[in-house]
């Protein structure tokens, strides 16, 4: 079956340490997407990518870093320097970057980072 | 005055009701118009896709935008108890570099047996 696979559900991290969140996608899409979700806020990008080794920040990179070192990987690190990190975190891809009707966004199920 | 307005609800309703759920911009560069249904602790799910204005339907779904009004529709017929979920419309625009989706802060519906 063909998707997006995010691991772990659920993560549990001690402030002050980095983690580091795993996206991978057998679509065979070009772009891929890091978005958090907070209760009672829409989704908000963090950084995406359009091909192997070029990334882009998003509106709220502060915090965070990727990697785009193979199609069907990109991970997301939440490092010590990121204030809140406390949320549910959704990679998402699209076979393109758009703009045409090849750039619908696919999310994965989500991981869901709790800081203390 | 936020991008995208929606409102967050809850809306609770009957099993068999038609649903109406909207979005307003106020971008007018927006063209292209989705829906996502996302169901508690999972990611979202692509419902529809359209562009422009128009009429968009596929199965009990159907969307609707008018963009003379900056407003944006999702219809559900014969609600059934598996659509309760949260609904969330996103936008953008056509020009270059408008990967960006910019999200509504998603409504919260439950269908009631």
């Amino acid at each position: 079956d063909g998707g997006i696979t995010q691991s772990p559900k659920y993560l549990f991290r001690k402030e002050g340490q980095n983690v580091t969140l795993s996206c991978e996608q057998n679509l065979n899409h070009d772009a891929m997407y890091w978005y958090r979700q907070d209760p009672g806020q829409g989704l908000r990008l963090i950084y995406y990518s359009q091909i192997v080794n070029d990334f882009q920040k998003g509106d709220i990179a502060e915090g965070y870093s990727v990697s785009r070192e193979k199609k069907e990987s990109f991970p997301l690190t939440v490092t010590s320097a990121q204030k809140n990190p406390t949320a549910f975190y959704l990679c998402a891809s699209s076979i393109t970057l758009g703009p045409t009707f090849r750039d619908e966004q696919y999310f994965g199920p989500g991981t869901r980072l709790t800081v203390t | 005055q936020k991008e995208v307005e929606q409102d967050p609800g809850p809306l609770s309703v009957p099993e068999g009701a038609i649903v109406s759920l909207n979005c307003t911009y106020s971008n007018s560069a927006f063209q292209y118009f989705m829906w996502y249904r996302q169901y508690s602790r999972k990611g979202p799910e692509l419902l529809m896709y359209t562009y422009s204005s128009g009429n968009k339907e596929d199965g009990r779904f159907t969307a609707q935008v008018d963009k003379s009004s900056k407003y944006i529709s999702l219809f559900i017929r014969d609600s059934q108890p598996s659509d309760s979920a949260t609904y969330l419309c996103a936008m953008r625009n056509s020009g270059a570099g408008s990967y960006q989706l910019t999200f509504g802060k998603g409504t919260k519906l439950s269908v009631i047996p």
